[in-house]
């Protein structure tokens, strides 16, 4: 079936950069964009930034330009989500989710701590 | 950047009755394609959102009947015909044409 399965919770100090990933199955990688949207606690859903298939770029939100870098690597059908500069607000959950919105991954604990 | 507003932020509903969340967006969501890219989902603790309507009024595949989406331009509803125990979560809307935008979120807690 048609799954997203991301890399496991990190902890970081501020200031350092986390880097999530993101493995597709079930359908073909190439054909589809991926979305990062990140959810800090109690909060709503943010959405971070995109890799476009069709256009074979990347955009992002402007809170988040400069820090987020979105790639991926085909041959491994996994997308990555890179945020620099951690901050203590940068604590959340990180969800990736296919173009179409569905599916999304199960979400990946980024904490941010001293 | 569009604006997603949902009304109410919070729903105590008895089973069996019918529940409604209101979604309006800051200006129109009818694409040049001809569609509208609104879609709802619920999040239940725990778990990533799961998505329910896509395009207003698309019940994605496995979602209970009771469950519809209506609406245009910037005004549109979800509306749970007989709300059921497995309802409970936080519901949003949100929109989707290249970035995506989120509504605040509704909680629907059972009675």
């Amino acid at each position: 079936q048609v799954q997203l399965v991301q890399s496991g919770a990190e902890v970081k100090k501020p200031g350092a950069s986390v880097k999530v990933s993101c493995k597709a199955s079930g359908y073909t990688f190439t054909s589809f964009a991926m979305h990062w949207v990140r959810q800090a606690p109690g909060q709503s859903l943010e959405w971070m930034g995109w890799y476009n298939a069709d256009y074979g770029n990347t955009e992002y939100s402007q809170k988040f330009q400069g820090r987020v870098t979105i790639t991926r690597d085909t041959s491994a059908s996994t997308a990555y989500m890179e945020l620099s500069s951690l901050r203590f607000e940068d604590t959340a959950v990180y969800y990736c989710a296919r173009g179409g919105g569905e599916p999304w991954g199960q979400g990946t604990q980024v904490t941010v701590s001293s | 950047d569009i604006v997603m507003t949902q009304t109410p932020l919070y729903l105590s509903v008895t089973p069996g009755q019918p529940a409604s969340i209101s979604c309006k967006s800051s200006q129109s969501l009818l694409h040049s394609d001809g569609k509208t890219y609104l879609y709802w989902y619920l999040q239940k603790a725990g778990q990533p959102p799961q998505l329910l309507i896509y395009e207003v009024s698309n019940r994605f595949s496995g979602v209970p009947d009771r469950f519809s989406g209506s609406g245009s331009g910037t005004d549109f509803t979800l509306k749970i015909s007989r709300v059921e125990a497995e309802d409970v979560g936080v519901y949003y809307c949100m929109h989707s044409v290249q970035m995506w935008t989120f509504g605040q979120g509704t909680t629907v807690e059972i009675k």
